[in-house]
């Protein structure tokens, strides 16, 4: 267990429908990171969090994507008319200032049908 | 364009048995060379990283080796064990940029008894 948590660790939902993930990083890191994975494939990166302002994001990040990080705290990843495209697992990754080692976290897995 | 390119893709080997993995990059820029292990249904877990101006790094039975001029590096699991058995994934980031890794595609290893 590294300290980062996700929730849900598991989302099943229809073609269409908007879900919405939350990540919790380690208390104090300035950092966050969301990747995604699909089956047979390495994380790919998605966006960038220093406290609460995202600062980069991926073109992978389609405008049906939305993340927040209010407070510089808890971050949340919201896909939108979601489609089976989609389904993957969604990695969240926290990193504390001055150092470069990320530790992910369990990761959310969607299915879309 | 894959900017890390990991193999093989998948690899057996015997209890006691030295599996080792490779990476080869691209871009120049990156300055940090981290190896991540993945159980099926968790996220990656951080096992060793190294930097440019080291050529090899050892933790426990897992060990870095680095060759700048080449543009590689490999992970050597000593004395594997049946419990190594998983995912293992090499990254690069660059510490001048947000830090985003960028991923292999995954080394499928099993430790047979």
């Amino acid at each position: 267990d590294t300290g980062v948590s996700q929730d849900p660790r598991h989302k099943i939902t229809k073609r269409g429908q908007n879900v919405t993930f939350r990540c919790d990083p380690i208390s104090e890191h300035n950092r966050l990171y969301w990747y995604r994975q699909t089956l047979g494939q390495g994380p790919e990166f998605l966006t960038y969090f220093q406290n609460e302002a995202q600062l980069e994001k991926s073109r992978l990040l389609s405008d049906r994507f939305s993340a927040e990080r209010p407070k510089g705290s808890f971050s949340t990843l919201e896909i939108q008319r979601t489609e089976q495209g989609d389904s993957a697992m969604y990695l969240c990754a926290s990193r504390p200032t001055g150092y470069n080692e990320q530790f992910f976290g369990p990761g959310t897995r969607l299915t879309v049908l | 364009q894959q900017q890390v390119k990991q193999s093989p893709q998948s690899l057996i080997v015997q209890k006691g048995g030295i599996p080792i993995i490779n990476c080869a990059y691209e871009n120049t820029a990156f300055d940090y060379f981290p190896w991540y292990q993945q159980f099926p249904g968790k996220g990656p877990a951080l096992l060793i990283a190294i930097r440019p101006d080291v050529s090899e790094k050892k933790e426990g039975r897992f060990t870095i080796s680095f060759n700048k001029s080449a543009k590689q590096f490999s992970l050597h699991i000593m004395d594997s064990q049946p419990g190594d058995s998983a995912t293992y994934f090499c990254a690069a980031s660059m510490e001048g940029s947000q830090g985003n890794l960028i991923f292999g595609k995954g080394t499928k290893l099993s430790v047979k008894p």
